[in-house]
């Protein structure tokens, strides 16, 4: 079965530190997708980027970037120059295709970012 | 931009009452999903909709049923609240053959 694992809780960091979020998954599937969404306290979900189990080329967004190696089954989340605007609660997600073709998500349990000024 | 309302942002019932939770997208989106969200336990789907009519049970459906009989809707329907039914529940909607999907501002209910 599909699982997502992020093991750090919470994070706290000052402003302008570099800070990377972990997240590991395990799927039998040859072909999936893995998320991050953003949960700000305002409580909605926020996606940040999707990436298919082909494309390993790490990606950057501004401060965000992310690193994804099937060899280690990883995609870690990496903010740059952290500011206060970053905290939030950051969840990790794999895709899951059941025998109807229906496309779930598998939600890692998140970690809770804090950035204090 | 995508839109996804949901009917209330804080809720506050009885135990034993009946529970409508309300989600409204206007995206003309195949699949919705009811998740909720517990401290320490992540985001868990409740029931998800691949079509109007249709229903799913997600990973832990108990104490829960779902209603979609307009494309855009979708009902979370708590029968007989209960106070470990207390948690934040968050709504989504995607496109058939998207797995991207786009969440609602959720709704925190409280059963006394």
């Amino acid at each position: 079965a599909q699982k997502v694992t992020q093991a750090q809780t919470e994070i706290s960091v000052v402003e302008k530190e570099d800070v990377t979020l972990d997240c590991v998954y395990e799927t039998r599937d040859t072909t999936y997708y893995l998320f991050w969404y953003k949960q700000p306290p305002s409580g909605e979900l926020v996606f940040l980027i999707r990436r298919n189990s082909f494309d390993e080329q790490n990606e950057i967004s501004g401060r965000y970037s992310w690193n994804f190696q099937k060899s280690t089954s990883s995609f870690n989340f990496t903010i740059t120059a952290s500011q206060v605007v970053d905290s939030a609660v950051y969840f990790c997600a794999l895709s899951e295709e059941d025998q109807g073709g229906s496309e779930k998500l598998v939600f890692g349990k998140g970690t809770k970012l804090t950035v204090n000024p | 931009d995508v839109k996804v309302t949901q009917s209330s942002r804080y809720l506050v019932k009885r135990t034993g009452e009946k529970v409508f939770l309300e989600c409204v997208q206007d995206m003309d989106h195949e699949n919705m999903f009811w998740y909720r969200q517990d401290p320490g336990l992540g985001l868990r789907l409740i029931y998800f909709s691949y079509d109007v009519k249709m229903k799913e049970k997600g990973d832990i459906p108990e104490g829960y049923s779902v209603s979609r009989e307009k494309k855009e809707r979708f009902s979370l329907i708590l029968e007989s609240a209960s106070t470990n039914q207390t948690s934040m529940y968050l709504c989504a909607s995607s496109f058939l053959g998207n797995n991207e999907q786009f969440f609602g501002p959720g709704t925190r209910l409280t059963v006394l």
